[in-house]
């Protein structure tokens, strides 16, 4: 079974701290994705990675960043974190490799970020 | 507009009940067509992926494309407590990696 982890499940930090979310899959997957979760907004996508080293931006890539050193690890920073950076973050990763049609993402149990 | 319209809910039904959760789009290029559902404080998990028109049955789950009036569906045949949660439409072009996500429907199933 794919395994997706997230380094927290809850996590509370204050306005201008730097923030780092961590995102580990255990299955050789090519593409990982950021995504945030908010009440009637649905997923966001904020950057996906679709190699080492390699990142694309989302949707809503503002005050983030994201950075893949290696395969299986993808991390998002925040920065400098804001009030409306308060969200669910969830990671995922897909086996497609650039060019092929779309596959499952499969995804991680999701980060509670709480900005005060 | 958004890519992808669902309604928020919640849907409460009493179990055994069918139940049906729609979306709809915008993009005619989209041709993959996944549910996801979402217990609370989890992950999404897939639960129906289709390609193109038609349907897809899994057990009790069974989805449904219409591309002509760009209108998806899941039907949920004798809904159990177990089911209630979020579920999320996704959607996809071909050779493209990113997903188009609905806001979710959240559906209680009342023993």
């Amino acid at each position: 079974d794919v395994k997706v982890t997230q380094s927290s499940r809850y996590l509370v930090k204050r306005t201008g701290e730097k923030v780092f979310l961590e995102c580990v899959q255990d299955m050789d997957h090519e593409n990982m994705f950021w995504y945030r979760q908010d009440p009637g907004l649905g997923l966001r996508l904020i950057y996906f990675s679709y190699d080492v080293k390699m990142k694309e931006k989302g949707d809503i890539p503002e005050g983030y960043s994201v950075s893949r050193e290696k395969k299986e690890r993808f991390s998002l920073i925040l920065e400098s974190a804001s009030t409306n950076q308060t969200s669910m973050y969830l990671c995922a990763s897909s086996l497609l490799a650039s060019g092929r049609a779309s596959d499952e993402q499969f995804f991680g149990p999701g980060t509670r970020l709480t900005v005060l | 507009q958004k890519e992808v319209e669902q309604d928020p809910g919640p849907l409460s039904v009493p179990e055994g009940a069918i139940v049906s959760l729609n979306c709809t789009y915008s993009n005619s290029a989209f041709q993959y067509f996944m549910w996801y559902r979402q217990y609370s404080r989890k992950g999404p998990e897939l639960l129906m992926y289709t390609y193109s028109s038609g349907n897809k049955e899994d057990g009790r789950f069974t989805a449904q494309v219409d591309k002509s009036s760009k209108y998806i569906s899941l039907f949920i045949r004798d809904s159990q407590p177990s089911d209630s949660a979020t579920y999320l439409c996704a959607m996809s072009a071909v050779n493209f990696n990113k997903f188009y996500f609905g806001s979710g429907t959240k559906l209680n199933v009342k023993p």
